[in-house]
């Protein structure tokens, strides 16, 4: 079936460390790629999406790459902020499947001052 | 442009007894899905609702728990009688077109805790 694996948090940095955030999925065919973030008290937002291998997601100086060789989606970003501390959930959606989302466990990441 | 609200954003109630959550979609969104976090794992798909229609509810957990969406507006997700598996956060997700590729957009989400 299809699944989403992440790497397990919590990750603790200090400010202006690089991220790398883990993701592998399995699933049949070309599912679309999404990285959703959840700040404090706040509802899940899209953070970067990816539909098809090789397409480079970005937003807010996140990145991530559709790796179709290595089913890889992992998060990076050069330079963290304080503000950056939330949870990072990594998902799939088959787009013939109704829009459904299949997410990771989440990946909760911590930026100290 | 409001966002998708939840409706409580927290219940504590007891095991056995009925809780009923709320969902409005942003407006014109003709889908509609609710996701579960359980204990911190990853978050589950429970249904989708395209208007008022269930598109696909594989990930109702059981009988319990019944989904509504009358008149395509609003959804209601009851949970009756709750059991103490049942915790967790509830969230809820609209997106606008009838082919579910849109993005989703999710609201804040309910913590529900059965005690």
């Amino acid at each position: 079936g299809n699944s989403v694996t992440q790497m397990e948090g919590p990750v603790t940095l200090s400010e202006e460390a690089f991220l790398t955030i883990n993701c592998t999925y399995t699933a049949t065919g070309y599912p679309s790629l999404f990285w959703y973030v959840q700040y404090p008290g706040e509802g899940l937002q899209l953070l970067l999406k990816a539909t098809k291998a090789d397409d480079k997601g970005s937003n807010k100086g996140f990145e991530a790459t559709y790796r179709k060789e290595t089913t890889s989606f992992h998060l990076e970003k050069g330079s963290v902020q304080v503000s950056d501390s939330a949870v990072y959930f990594c998902a799939l959606r088959r787009d013939n499947q109704g829009g459904k989302l299949i997410f990771g466990q989440g990946t909760e990441l911590s930026v100290k001052p | 442009e409001a966002g998708v609200t939840q409706f409580p954003s927290h219940s504590v109630i007891e095991k056995g007894q009925t809780v009923t959550l709320r969902c409005d979609p942003i407006s014109g969104h003709d889908n509609l899905y609710w996701y579960r976090r359980v204990m911190g794992k990853e978050i589950k798909f429970l249904l989708h609702f395209v208007k008022e229609s269930k598109q696909d509810e594989s990930g109702m957990p059981n009988n319990r728990f019944l989904a509504e969406r009358t008149g395509g507006t609003y959804s209601t997700l009851k949970v009756q009688p709750a059991e103490l598996e049942d915790s967790g956060v509830y969230f809820c997700a609209s997106s606008r077109s009838g082919t579910g590729t849109d993005t989703q957009y999710f609201g804040p989400g309910t913590r529900l805790t059965v005690l």
